[in-house]
């Protein structure tokens, strides 16, 4: 199994473009988050799925879209990027909810200028 | 919003020493899970351990310890003769049932085990 994937890996984009951060999991979890990591913040929850075709806001979803047409895949949009959105971008899923353990994807660094 | 607090924001140990790392956290419910995270230097979180809120025992994996104390709201990690690979970030963190729930990080404490 791959786990959870994320590309890519590294990105730099120019205020106001447009991007898409892509997520996919193997294990058939129904579960799938988006988190973002700021320096010295912890992570904080952008948009979560409860299965296909469900999603929800986290604590963060300003300036973020997600959708959820399988269950292996959970992508994450920005519309018009802004150097607020620099930070590092964790994806996540697990089997139940979050409050099982959570399979994390290797990240994807975003910079905004 | 209910809080997750590591107050230690760094430590640096001798390799060989012990070390704990703190975590407190706030509730509004009876039933919760608290977990701890590793963030190695190459950047994945890896999950090191979850624990129910009924279930107060303490457990040991290895070098690695847990003392949840409901009567403080305290669910701290201690190191046993920290390595070199233990430098890292961890975070703990506190989820309620539901589909629906968060779970809320807490800050992070970064360790650097010198050698």
């Amino acid at each position: 199994n791959a786990g959870v994937t994320q590309t890519p890996k590294f990105r730099i984009l120019k205020i106001g473009q447009s991007m898409t951060l892509q997520c996919t999991q193997d294990m058939n979890h129904n579960y799938m988050y988006w988190y973002r990591q700021d320096p010295g913040m912890g992570l904080k929850l952008i948009y979560y799925s409860v299965g296909a075709g469900i999603t929800d806001k986290g604590e963060v979803p300003n300036g973020y879209n997600v959708s959820r047409s399988t269950t292996e895949d959970f992508p994450l949009r920005l519309e018009l990027a802004a150097p607020s959105q620099t930070s590092v971008y964790f994806c996540a899923s697990s089997r139940q909810g979050q409050g099982y353990e959570q399979f994390f994807g290797p990240g994807t660094r975003l910079t905004v200028l | 919003a209910q809080k997750v607090t590591q107050a230690q924001t760094e430590i640096s140990v001798v390799e060989k020493e012990d070390v704990t790392l703190d975590c407190v956290y706030e509730t509004r419910d009876t039933t919760y899970y608290l977990f701890w995270y590793k963030q190695p230097p190459s950047g994945e979180l890896v999950f090191l351990i979850r624990r129910n809120s009924f279930d107060e025992q303490n457990e040991i994996s290895g070098r690695y310890s847990w003392n949840f104390q409901k009567s403080t709201s305290s669910f701290n990690f201690t190191i046993t003769a920290s390595q070199v690979v233990d430098s890292a970030v961890y975070f703990c963190a506190r989820a309620y049932t539901g589909a629906n729930s968060k779970l809320t990080f807490g800050k992070g404490i970064t360790l650097s085990v010198r050698p």
